[in-house]
């Protein structure tokens, strides 16, 4: 039972690149989240997905997209990468709207 | 849009010593959730609180929830050296988002 796993851990982009951050939960959980968490500040809602095909906006989504691929995944793509969006990017997931389970994140640096 | 702020950003204390964060919403909440986050990992969960007035407690931790439901607080009595770390609320509206807290950072001084 691996939880929210995350991939890539570590990732490298020159401003202007295209990526895709990878997540996976085996807990069948309904709801997934993407955050980003800025250095010495909390976390920003990017996206979320209540349940397998719904997807919805949360505070700040400009320049990023999502797909919730199946129950199980949840991908977060940034289409033209800025140095702005140089963060740790963190996947979390949950049933009912309870207790939130995080992935190991995935720290991102835009040149 | 709703906000959620907390004080103190950080706070340093010598072991031993109590701890307290509090949690302020700009909205009224459904329900806060209260997170530890270690340097360097991910966010992990302590508690959900849901009720108006509602006080738990975990061993060292009593976590509190105000009567109007838009503010909260987390006390640790006694600090250890384990205990350092961000800590972080998220306020739920009764829909799925949950709006984090900027977070107070806890340094235990042995």
């Amino acid at each position: 039972n691996a939880g929210v796993t995350q991939t890539p851990k570590f990732q490298v982009l020159k401003t202007g690149q295209s990526m895709t951050l990878q997540c996976a939960q085996d807990m069948n959980h309904n709801s997934m989240y993407w955050y980003r968490q800025d250095p010495g500040m909390g976390l920003r809602l990017i996206y979320y997905s209540a349940s397998e095909g719904t997807t919805d906006k949360g505070e700040v989504p400009n320049g990023y997209n999502v797909s919730r691929l199946n129950k199980r995944e949840f991908s977060l793509r940034l289409e033209s990468a800025a140095p702005s969006q140089t963060s740790v990017y963190f996947c979390a997931s949950n049933e009912n709207r309870g207790t939130q389970y995080f992935g190991p994140g995935t720290r991102l640096l835009v040149l | 849009g709703q906000q959620v702020m907390q004080i103190p950003q950080y706070q340093h204390v010598q072991e031993g010593e109590d701890f307290t964060t509090y949690c302020n919403s700009s909205t009224t909440l459904s329900n806060i959730q209260w997170y530890k986050q270690r340097p360097g990992g991910h966010p992990v969960f302590l508690i959900q609180l849901v009720k108006s007035g509602e006080v738990k407690k975990q061993k060292r931790l009593t976590f509190q929830f105000g009567e109007a439901k838009k503010n909260s607080s987390l006390h640790i009595t006694a600090t250890q050296t384990t205990d350092v770390g961000t800590y972080f609320c998220a306020g739920g509206s009764g829909t799925y988002k949950y709006i984090f807290g900027t977070g107070t950072r806890l340094k235990v001084l042995a």
